[in-house]
């Protein structure tokens, strides 16, 4: 089964700063890569998803980017952070071998002063 | 897209209930997952179970894929039930889209 490590775990950051999230996943090859974003309350919203090395999807307009150096690692990053950018940061993984199933990884969680 | 309505928003258990959370999409899909988020923000899957009935200990899930909808059961609902269930759904290779979850609070 996947293993999804993120981090890191907590991060606080000054307005203007960059950003890197990271996340790798164990456990699979060549799966589909996911950033989600959950705010204030509890809706997930989706960034960015990528299906291959250097294939990314971005899903809303925004300040963040998504990079996949390797088949099993994905970046999340900003070049300025806004204040708006706070909130939970979960990477998640399909295997596309076996079942259509998503697994998430523990999640970064980013506040912006 | 799909759009996916989960029902109740909020619920409110004492320890020992039973309860139902339901969860209804507009489109056909080949993927519905259930997850739950614990208090410290991590996501677990429940259940994946795009048609059909599984039971895991006191959970159990049913999707009526025909009639697009499925539910969630808890039996004899525990403190560690809390937290916020989300049912998420997809179609061929696209990315899951979630609803906005259950948040469900289990009281001793």
């Amino acid at each position: 089964s996947q293993t999804i490590h993120q981090w890191p775990a907590t991060l606080v950051q000054p307005v203007g700063s960059p950003l890197s999230l990271e996340c790798t996943v164990e456990g699979t090859s060549n799966p589909n890569l996911y950033w989600y974003r959950q705010a204030a309350g509890r809706g997930l919203q989706l960034l960015f998803y990528s299906v291959g090395i250097g294939q990314i999807s971005s899903e809303v307009p925004q300040n963040l980017s998504a990079s996949r150096p390797q088949d099993r690692q994905f970046i999340l990053s900003s070049k300025k952070l806004l204040l708006s950018d706070s909130g939970f940061y979960l990477c998640a993984s399909r295997d596309r071998r076996g079942a259509n199933v998503l697994t998430f990884g523990a999640g970064s969680r980013l506040t912006v002063l | 897209g799909i759009q996916v309505e989960q029902s109740p928003p909020d619920l409110i258990l004492q320890e020992g209930a039973n309860s139902t959370l339901r969860c209804n999409f507009s489109d056909s899909v080949n993927n519905l997952q259930w997850f739950h988020q614990n208090p410290w923000g991590q996501l677990i899957n429940l259940f994946y179970i795009p048609s059909g009935t599984k039971q895991n200990g006191r959970l159990s899930a049913t999707t009526v894929a025909t009639e697009r909808y499925s539910l969630l059961y808890i039996s004899s609902s525990q403190t560690t039930d809390s937290g916020v269930y989300f049912c998420a759904v997809n179609s061929g290779n696209t990315p899951l889209v979630f609803g906005k979850g259950t948040r469900l609070s289990v009281i001793a």
